[in-house]
């Protein structure tokens, strides 16, 4: 099985940066997601790797390391908007052809004036 | 171009009856996926089903819970005699042809409210 740990609550400033740490423990390795959620609201896309190092797409950056099963998510220029939780998803290496996730629980980002 | 379609959003039932969760993909996906979120935790797979097919329904209860997916008309999870416990958030996730290196797309969500 796949055992994935985030902070469960942030806090940082509008126009800050912040990051969001995720490990996770697996047998094996197919793909690690973030997903945005705001509160009550459906998990939206942010990134996607599969491969080690940071892939940054506008005011959003990823970064993975496999050795280590650490990434994390960067957020720069923080904006109010920004207040939501973020999730981070492994892809179950067991789960054949298909896209099978496992979810943390959610770090829950609270951007402040 | 609508996205995934879920409803009913908010949905009430009282001990012991049913509740019937809809899930439309988006457009051109033939792949869904359902998920529980409880109160402060984790989005946790439930099933994964094709048009006519449930491919992997590893993380649904083995009682009271059902998923299908027909060739006409939307995604269906469908829990029976609900108990206070089932009250979460359901959503549904579609992707074109659910290969490894696909996004799902999720849906609302429908809120499930067992009195």
């Amino acid at each position: 099985g796949q055992n994935i740990d985030q902070p469960t609550e942030m806090t940082a400033t509008e126009g800050a940066i912040v990051q969001i740490n995720c490990t996770y423990q697996t047998s094996g390795f197919n793909g690690l997601f973030w997903y945005q959620q705001h509160a009550g609201e459906a998990p939206t896309f942010l990134s996607y790797n599969v491969l080690d190092g940071l892939e940054e797409k506008g005011r959003f950056s990823s970064f993975l390391s496999r050795s280590k099963g650490y990434s994390y998510l960067l957020l720069k220029e923080l904006q109010m908007k920004d207040s939501a939780s973020y999730l981070c998803a492994v892809r179950d290496p067991n789960s054949g052809g298909y896209q099978k996730v496992t979810f943390g629980i959610g770090t829950k980002l609270q951007v402040i004036p | 171009n609508a996205g995934v379609m879920q409803n009913p959003r908010h949905l009430v039932r009282r001990r012991g009856q049913e509740a019937r969760l809809r899930c439309s993909p988006m457009k051109g996906h033939s792949h869904v996926y359902w998920y529980r979120q409880l109160p402060e935790e984790g989005l946790k797979f439930m099933v994964y089903l094709q048009k006519e097919n449930i491919i992997d329904e590893s993380g649904m209860p083995k009682e009271r819970f059902s998923a299908e997916f027909p060739k006409e008309g939307p995604s269906i999870l469908r829990i029976q005699q609900v108990v206070r416990g089932d009250s979460a958030a359901y959503f549904c996730a579609s992707s074109p042809t659910g290969t490894t290196q696909e996004t799902q797309y999720f849906g609302p969500g429908t809120r499930l409210l067992v009195l």
